[in-house]
């Protein structure tokens, strides 16, 4: 089973509104990541956690706020967005950190 | 930084056709992976890749590695309409003491049926 899902496929949000994007996964893995996609363009790592604590930040806005709360749930929690944050967000885990990677079927996020 | 450029950015093929798409890096590559992905979904995980000349298959899609690992190939037999979708490479890369992925532009591949 190499499953990892996402809630929820599609959330629009306005600018001044707080939500949150939930990932699972339930293969054992020990590192989560949470990805940022534009139209026509590769994912952008935004965040990795390895064994629930933050390992890589790659410089995202503070109004982009990850947690995980144990090994299997990776969260993004979402504040005052701003409608260049529209995006495809994904998830993916791995066994450890630098090992393949598998994706959610993604977030689609409109903020208006 | 690593960088991987991938060729062609897009392709349009009859159905039964062979394609080829490649992914060059500006560095010695450690882990190259290959993905799938349907517009506005999730990635499928196609092949890994580690040693230099190697070659991986899966139904009727081929990846190699070449001796000098910076370039890597995709191949498609007998395309099919299924077979449709962006194919990303992705290069296992290290910031500090972390390992993350970067990945290339990607390919839009259509198969007409």
């Amino acid at each position: 089973d190499t499953e990892v899902t996402q809630t929820p496929k599609h959330l629009v949000m306005g600018m001044t509104n707080k939500k949150s994007l939930k990932c699972e996964q339930h293969m054992g893995h020990r590192a989560m990541y949470w990805y940022k996609q534009k139209a026509k363009k590769p994912p952008e790592l935004m965040f990795v956690y390895s064994y629930e604590k933050l390992s890589i930040n790659e410089s995202v806005p503070s109004r982009f706020s990850p947690e995980c709360p144990n090994s299997s749930l990776l969260n993004l929690h979402l504040h005052a967005l701003q409608p260049e944050d529209s995006a495809l967000y994904l998830c993916a885990s791995s066994q450890g950190q630098g090992g393949t990677q598998y994706f959610g079927p993604g977030t689609r996020l409109l903020v208006l | 930084s690593q960088e991987l450029e991938q060729s062609p950015q897009s392709l349009i093929v009859q159905e039964g056709k062979n394609l080829t798409i490649n992914c060059t890096s500006s560095k010695t590559l450690y882990g190259l992976y290959w993905y799938k992905q349907k517009y506005g979904e999730g990635l499928i995980f196609l092949m890994m890749l580690q040693k230099g000349g190697e070659e991986k298959s899966h139904e009727k899609i081929t990846a190699k590695l070449d001796e000098k690992k910076q370039q890597s190939s995709l191949h498609i037999t007998a395309s099919q309409p299924s077979h449709a979708g962006i194919y990303l490479c992705g290069a296992s890369t290290t910031s500090g003491s972390a390992r993350q992925l970067t990945f290339g532009s990607g390919t839009q591949l259509t198969v007409l049926p």
